[in-house]
């Protein structure tokens, strides 16, 4: 496509309940990220794809969390019995290659909130 | 600990002026800056980008300022037009291959008609 896609848009969660969030990148975007962004607050690093490998996972603020990206392309966040803390949009970017000067995109988010 | 800090989390200003957002970072490992522009509902889009080899940055209306003795950058647009309305977010990263963007907390700017 186009543009970074994400899905769902919006996520009602119950406290407990498991959710997922998926990504589809820019076709031949090699570097995939996920960021969180509570409510006042920036983006914050997550997580690092190049391909299918997870180079970097140091963001993951518990192991409830845990993303993939299989084949190399779309990739999945995945939470675990959600908490209310989580409640915050899920943004998900790519970049042609890594490095400074390579152009970060960011998808539109998915906004969650745990209730 | 923030390491991008974006002070104002506001800014008005009148169309057709200036709009100056500023951006201090303490983390002398970064090298490289952006600015990313969010309206609501919408993820961060890619507004504008400097080097630490650079201290201006031009394109059409925006152009960034790096100074780097003061660990300081500033988004200068001229003319502020109404559909610059936005949250617009500081980013900085290491270089060297790196690929962690660490963001400031945003300025939100509104630029009146």
């Amino acid at each position: 496509g186009a543009g970074v896609s994400q899905s769902p848009r919006y996520k009602v969660a119950k406290r407990g309940q498991d959710v997922a969030l998926r990504c589809d990148p820019i076709s031949g975007h090699v570097s995939l990220f996920w960021y969180q962004q509570a409510l006042g607050q920036g983006p914050e690093f997550l997580t690092y794809f190049q391909n299918e490998a997870q180079l970097d996972k140091s963001g993951l603020p518990s192991d409830r969390f845990f993303a993939e990206r299989p084949e190399g392309s779309v990739s999945t966040l995945k939470i675990q019995r959600t908490q209310q803390e989580d409640s915050a949009v899920y943004l998900c970017a790519s970049s042609l290659v890594t490095g400074s000067g390579n152009t970060i995109y960011f998808g539109e988010g998915s906004w969650l909130t745990v209730v | 600990d923030q390491q991008v800090k974006q002070n104002s989390p506001s800014l008005s200003v009148q169309e057709g002026r200036i709009s100056i957002l500023n951006c201090d970072y303490t983390n002398s490992m970064f090298d490289y800056f952006l600015w990313y522009k969010k309206y609501p509902a919408e993820g961060p889009t890619f507004l504008i980008s400097i080097s630490s080899i650079k201290d201006k940055n031009e394109d059409g209306r925006f152009t960034v300022f790096l100074n780097k003795s003061a660990k300081h950058l500033s988004l200068h647009i001229v003319p502020s037009q109404p559909g610059d309305s936005a949250v617009y977010f500081c980013a900085a990263d290491s270089g060297a291959g790196s690929y962690q963007l660490t963001f400031g907390k945003g300025t939100k700017l509104s630029v009146i008609p």
